[in-house]
């Protein structure tokens, strides 16, 4: 059981270049998430998703696209890379219904530079 | 919208109490959080309170909630160097509103240890 994984663990891209980060879980959650951390502003919400097929903006989305064609995995896009853009990334996943509220088990980050 | 706030940074000598504190402005919130973030990790579940509760104590860790002021606390005893870390507090609203079980997080308070 290895629970919430993300591809790759660090990349550096070049300003205008694009790339999809992957988000797996075999704790067939029913919701996912994608989060950037960046100092001093916590955790923000990119974009979110309530089951397979589905997707919904969170606090921060422009500039990123989101696809979930099979529950198990998440992906994050970001079609033209920009200096801004350069966080850690975390994906996340939670139950509908849990013994701990609404519980979010997380991977272990992306870390993206954007030159 | 929701909003959770904390102070960045906290320094406690080893064995002494830590008390990490967090305000938040969403009087709907079912569930608050404390969330630990370990060097180069992503986030794990601490411990969790409900909004019904005053405290809640799970070995070195107490939680206080204080609704009417909207104030949430976590205080470790007997703090190790092992409780290096960031902690976030994290709120969510009633998960039969829908919105996918969405947290909003604070800005995390990075815990340092000293000997």
């Amino acid at each position: 059981n290895a629970g919430v994984t993300q591809t790759p663990k660090f990349r550096v891209l070049k300003t205008g270049q694009s790339m999809t980060l992957l988000c797996a879980q075999d704790m067939n959650h029913e919701y996912m998430y994608w989060y950037r951390q960046d100092p001093g502003m916590g955790l923000r919400l990119i974009h979110y998703s309530v089951g397979e097929g589905t997707t919904a903006k969170g606090e921060v989305p422009d500039g990123y696209n989101v696809s979930r064609l099979k529950k198990q995995n998440f992906l994050l896009g970001l079609e033209s890379a920009a200096p801004s853009q350069t966080s850690v990334y975390f994906c996340a996943s939670s139950a509908f219904f849990s013994g701990k509220g609404n519980e979010q088990f997380f991977g272990p980050g992306t870390r993206l530079t954007v030159l | 919208g929701e909003d959770v706030e904390q102070s960045l940074f906290l320094s406690v000598r080893e064995g002494d109490s830590s008390v990490i504190n967090c305000t938040y402005t969403d009087s709907s919130s079912t569930y608050l959080y404390w969330y630990k973030q370990e060097p180069g990790a992503g986030l794990q579940l601490l411990t969790y309170i409900f909004s019904n509760m005053d405290m809640k104590q799970d070995q070195r860790l107490t939680v206080l909630l204080n609704k009417k002021d909207k104030h949430l606390s976590l205080r470790i005893a007997d703090t190790q160097t092992g409780d290096s870390a960031i902690y976030f507090c994290a709120e969510s609203p009633n998960i039969l509103t829908g919105g996918g079980n969405k947290l909003t997080f604070g800005t995390g308070t990075q815990l340092k240890v000293e000997l």
